[in-house]
């Protein structure tokens, strides 16, 4: 069974950088593309971006300046960093793995809640 | 951007009966790349239709999608007291991938 597991901080100050990781269980990274997902609290879930197995990246444009996502292949792990935070990026984050070819997302972490805050 | 909209922004349903949710996109989508998601509170959401018409694995099937272009629908049959949740749809046709608002289904 596969299974997905965010961690990082849950308090972030405005203009720092956030950093998340998930960590992958009962499958390998390297067979699927996986994405960030956010929930703001009160709002609607917002893709941020994806990653390729092989490491190749595609990033919402209303958040790709800010963005790196990364592949950890050794340690069976991804990572999201998103710089320059604002109170607009307290959000639940989810990381999820995609359903081969059609792009929606078949398994999902239980999400972490980021707070933006001085 | 596509932009999906949902309708109705709540759903109050009593169990068995049928639900019907509607998701409206801006501009075409590929059928291929819409999908719906359920989401409890304190949950991950779940993946119930990929590819606007197929069911995930384990899904039930009263559980049905259909649609096309830029109208999809989600329709739950005989609603079981566990359906009662916000759904959402997502398109994946066109960059950034986008989700719908979401539509609550209430008893």
């Amino acid at each position: 069974q596969v299974q997905l597991q965010e961690s990082g901080p849950g308090l972030v100050k405005p203009s720092e950088t956030l950093s998340l990781t998930c960590s992958v269980s009962g499958g390998s990274i390297s067979t699927h593309y996986w994405s960030w997902i956010r929930l703001p609290p009160g709002k609607g879930l917002e893709w941020i971006g994806f990653i390729s197995n092989s490491g190749s990246t595609t990033y919402n444009p209303s958040l790709k300046s800010r963005i790196t996502i990364s592949l950890h292949t050794s340690k069976n792990q991804f990572s999201l960093s998103l710089t320059s935070v604002t109170a607009a990026d307290t959000a639940v984050y989810y990381c999820a793995r995609h359903l081969v070819g059609v792009r929606v997302f078949d398994y999902w972490g239980q999400g972490s809640l980021v707070t933006v805050s001085s | 951007e596509i932009v999906l909209t949902q309708s109705p922004g709540t759903l109050s349903l009593s169990p068995g009966e049928r639900a019907t949710l509607s998701c409206r996109a801006s501009q075409s989508v590929n059928s291929f790349f819409l999908g719906w998601y359920q989401q409890k509170p304190g949950q991950a959401p779940r993946l119930l239709i990929y590819g606007a018409s197929n069911r995930a694995t384990g899904i039930p099937d009263r559980f049905s999608g259909s649609g096309s272009g830029t109208d999809f629908a989600l329709t739950i049959n005989r609603l079981e007291p566990e359906d009662f949740a916000v759904y959402y749809c997502q398109q994946a046709g066109a960059s950034p991938w986008t989700f719908g608002q979401g539509t609550k289904v209430e008893i």
